[in-house]
Order: structure tokens, then C-alpha cells, then sequence
């Protein structure tokens, strides 16, 4: 059975600062079918990322997905105010699975 | 404008049932696998089940199967997920979720509570 690990739990940085999200999986994951969600309290998760780097629509530029293989990343160039939340990532297809997240909070 | 709207959350005795339902609009509910996906109280997300667009393939994580039974209703847009046999560890905010043709969970509902509880 396939674990996805992500880190760090808690990333603490400030607004313009970039992010690097790591999801790292315990086999061998289809890039194909590696996705990102944003989660903000109290909402439901938002997809940002698909195929391990293709953004969803309506997503900014500022968040780009890469990787292969058993290791991701997500990374968010300059961060937003509205970015602070938190970030999962999903292996999709037959078997969904779900990172633990990773926390964005501002330092 | 794709809508997913849970329904059905509520307080429920260790053992006792529920069924939830997620309403779906702006997009042709017959043509989508479905899903539910589920989150503990500040903890992360959990797949619970898909179903495929006709009902004639469902799968469910391990910790559910022979509880909890998927099931849609393309005539009323509707998805439900009946929980039976409930357990404290079941608590939970639920959400239903669309499925692309790639399994890629596109659309998410805003999520119903369940909380099992004496």
C-alpha cells in the first residue's frame, strides 16, 4: 500500500516569500495522476494542481506543480495573503489516497 | 456552474445510521463517476467511496466496506451515502466530490458534519 508523506507539517513564512511543498510518495507514483488541493478553514479543498503540474483552471501562475516518480513538489513563487491554508496532495485513478498536508502559515 | 450540496449531517448514537445525500447541478450528473470523501476533526482527508456513472461499480476504503453503501439516482442528480453501524471514528465532515474521467477529484461539495456520539 502506497503512503504519501508530506513536508514540513508547518511551513511559517511571510507575504512574498516563496514556498516548496514536498510530497513524497512510498512507491512509485504515475505523475499522470498527482494532484494538489488547497484547503482554507471552514471550506472544502480546492484543486490547484493536476498530472503533477498542470494548473486547474482559474489557478494564478504563482503555483506551479513538478516531479516524478515518488517525489513531488508544489511550489508557490511569491506567496499571497489568500495562500495561507493548508496543502494536500492526492495520488487519484483507482486507489485515492491523500497526503497528511502540509500547514502555510504566515510568520 | 458545477453545485454540490451535502445534506443529511447530524448527531447520531455509536451503532445507529444515517444516510446523507449531495444534490449536483450545472454539469450532466449521469456522466461522472461520484465520490465521498471525508475528514476528521483536524485531521486531513480520508477517500471514502466512489460509485461509477450508472451504479454498476462501487468501491469503498477498507475501514467502511460492509457499513457504509454508495448509491446514486441520475434521475434526481443525487448522490447518497448510507452509514450504518456507526463508530466514534467515523465523525467527520463529509464531502461528495465529482470525478473526472481521470479519477481526479475536479468539484467538491461544501461538506456535511456527522458527529457519532453518546
Amino acid at each position: 500500500e502506497i503512503v504519501l508523506t508530506q513536508s514540513p507539517g508547518t511551513l511559517s513564512l511571510s507575504p512574498g516569500e516563496r514556498a516548496t511543498l514536498s510530497c513524497r510518495a512510498s512507491q512509485s507514483v504515475s505523475s499522470s495522476y498527482l494532484a494538489w488541493y488547497q484547503q482554507k478553514p471552514g471550506q472544502a479543498p480546492r484543486l490547484l494542481i493536476y498530472g503533477a503540474s498542470s494548473r486547474a483552471t482559474g489557478i494564478p501562475d504563482r503555483f506551479s506543480g513538478s516531479g516524478s516518480g515518488t517525489d513531488f513538489t508544489l511550489t508557490i513563487s511569491r506567496l499571497e495573503p489568500e495562500d495561507f491554508a493548508v496543502y494536500y496532495c492526492q495520488q487519484y485513478g483507482s486507489s485515492p489516497l491523500f497526503g497528511g498536508g502540509t500547514k502555510v502559515e504566515i510568520k | 456552474e458545477v453545485q454540490l450540496v451535502e445534506s443529511g449531517g447530524g448527531l447520531v448514537q455509536p451503532g445507529g445510521s444515517l444516510r446523507l445525500s449531495c444534490a449536483a447541478s450545472g454539469f450532466t450528473f449521469s456522466s461522472y463517476w461520484m465520490s465521498w470523501v471525508r475528514q476528521a476533526p483536524g485531521k486531513g482527508l480520508e477517500w471514502v467511496a466512489n460509485i461509477k456513472q450508472d451504479g454498476s461499480e462501487k468501491y469503498y476504503v477498507d475501514s467502511v466496506k460492509g457499513r457504509f453503501t454508495i448509491s446514486r439516482d441520475n434521475a434526481k442528480n443525487s448522490l447518497y451515502l448510507q452509514m450504518n453501524s456507526l463508530r466514534a471514528e467515523d465523525t467527520a465532515v463529509y464531502y461528495c466530490a465529482r470525478v473526472d474521467y481521470t479519477r481526479l477529484f475536479d468539484y467538491w461539495g461544501q461538506g456535511t458534519l456527522v458527529t457519532v456520539s453518546s
